[in-house]
């Protein structure tokens, strides 16, 4: 069986400082790592995934998160943020292998302050 | 191109009473996904569809839940009686292929109060 855990529940964070957004997964078999991002009242939009190849994976809006194996982790990072990037973020997994079953962490609200 | 598209938006209703959800996947998607997402979590997957057929509705409540895909493309989401637990957000997804790498599309949502 699959799970996602998303550390942070809420993080607040400066408008133009970094930030990370923590996901850790288990699973017992290989899986693609996915990060969507949740506006209010919109649907949920792709930000990037790991399918194979390079750890490091770039997305849309500045974003990248790096694919730790050993660690089973999928942290989400942006090097500076703006207000705009206030929403929700999920992290998600699915195996590749054994059917096909996408699991979504509980999500992580990013609040950017000005 | 026009994503997905969901009606109602928002609906309330009392328990006990039925409320049907529809959804309009992205043109040529044969993939179409209902998630269940309740406050404070991520969405959970009810049913899945490759084209008109149901592949995986093991975490479907049938005593109360259905859904159906007509022709393969629009699809209903049902719930005969509503109970007060009901109340979430009912998520529309779709995509293109019917892999597990595929990237899903959203649709905003229905947002279900059972009173």
């Amino acid at each position: 069986a699959q799970s996602v855990t998303q550390l942070d529940s809420q993080v607040p964070v400066f408008e133009e400082a970094p930030v990370e957004l923590r996901c850790n997964y288990s699973s017992s078999v290989s899986v693609y790592l996915f990060w969507y991002v949740q506006y209010p009242n919109q649907g949920l939009q792709l930000l990037l995934k790991y399918l194979s190849g390079s750890t490091l994976v770039k997305g849309i809006n500045g974003f990248e998160a790096e694919f730790n194996k050993s660690q089973t982790s999928f942290h989400l990072r942006k090097p500076s943020v703006h207000i705009s990037d206030t929403a929700e973020y999920f992290c998600a997994v699915t195996r590749n292998t054994g059917g096909f079953k996408t699991i979504f962490g509980a999500g992580t609200r990013l609040f950017v302050k000005a | 191109e026009a994503g997905v598209v969901q009606s109602p938006r928002y609906k309330i209703i009392e328990k006990k009473q039925p409320v049907a959800f529809w959804c309009n996947p992205i043109s040529g998607h044969n993939t179409l996904y209902w998630y269940l997402q309740n406050l404070g979590q991520g969405p959970e997957l009810l049913i899945r569809y490759e084209n008109e057929e149901a592949v995986d509705d093991s975490q479907l409540p049938k005593d109360r839940f259905s859904a159906e895909r007509l022709k393969g493309v629009d699809s209903t989401l049902k719930i005969q009686p509503a109970e007060l637990g009901d109340s979430a957000v009912y998520l529309c997804a779709s995509s293109l292929g019917t892999g597990e790498s595929d990237e899903q599309f959203f649709g905003p949502g229905t947002r279900l109060t059972v009173l």
